[in-house]
């Protein structure tokens, strides 16, 4: 497997406008989530989704937010319109339901977003 | 507050020193606590911890959980420069799968 696949890897944007994140869980896994890593905050849990439903948002930090998973291979992450402190690295991770590798996330290589 | 402290925030040694990062968290329907290493990209698994004094060992990482003092350590000996990383540690509580919170990480860097 290619392991959990984020586009794009970079993005500069300016403030104001959309930004879309994507994300390809690993094939198989039941849960994704979306991470916000900053140096002040360290690692946030923005919001997670079983089996495409979404479960918790609480991590969402406004309205500006919103995050998609419209079947099991596909998620976006969707920020308008975008302000610069939104700049941070965003993770996609991925984890099966059950066996070994429940509760282990296996995470994206990262977009990171600067919003100027 | 953090639910998850881990310290050092940073640290610097010279290859083949032995380190300890430690980790405290709190308790609330505990499930497991989770090790991950983060060099440029993504964090990658280390070790999930569930019982108490039950070691977990790979190679020259090893970890092992404290679940009456609510903590965690994770030993590196005979340190690498590829050891230099950043080193979180999450606490998994609760019924779902996605409630895992991830402590600011411990910085290390491992000097020739």
């Amino acid at each position: 497997d290619a392991g959990v696949i984020q586009s794009p890897r970079h993005e500069v944007t300016e403030m104001g406008q959309e930004v879309t994140l994507r994300c390809k869980p690993i094939s198989g896994h039941d849960y994704l989530f979306w991470y916000r890593q900053t140096m002040m905050r360290g690692l946030e849990l923005l919001i997670y989704f079983n089996n495409n439903v979404p479960i918790d948002d609480s991590g969402m930090p406004e309205d500006r937010f919103s995050a998609k998973m419209p079947n099991a291979s596909f998620s976006t992450l969707k920020i308008q319109p975008s302000e610069p402190r939104d700049s941070a690295v965003y993770f996609c991770a991925s984890s099966p339901q059950t066996g070994s590798g429940a509760n282990v996330l296996t995470f994206g290589a990262g977009s990171r977003l600067t919003v100027l | 507050e953090d639910k998850v402290v881990q310290s050092p925030l940073s640290l610097v040694v010279h290859e083949g020193d032995t380190v300890t990062l430690n980790c405290s968290y709190e308790v609330t329907n505990f499930r497991s606590l989770l090790w991950y290493k983060q060099e440029k990209k993504a964090p990658t698994f280390l070790f999930m911890l569930t019982s108490s004094g039950i070691e977990k060992k790979s190679g020259r990482l090893s970890s092992i959980l404290d679940k009456k003092e609510l903590f965690s350590i994770l030993n590196i000996t005979a340190t690498q420069t590829g050891d230099s990383a950043i080193y979180l540690c999450a606490y998994h509580y609760g019924g779902s799968q996605g409630n895992l919170i991830f402590g600011k990480g411990t910085k290390l860097s491992v000097k020739p």
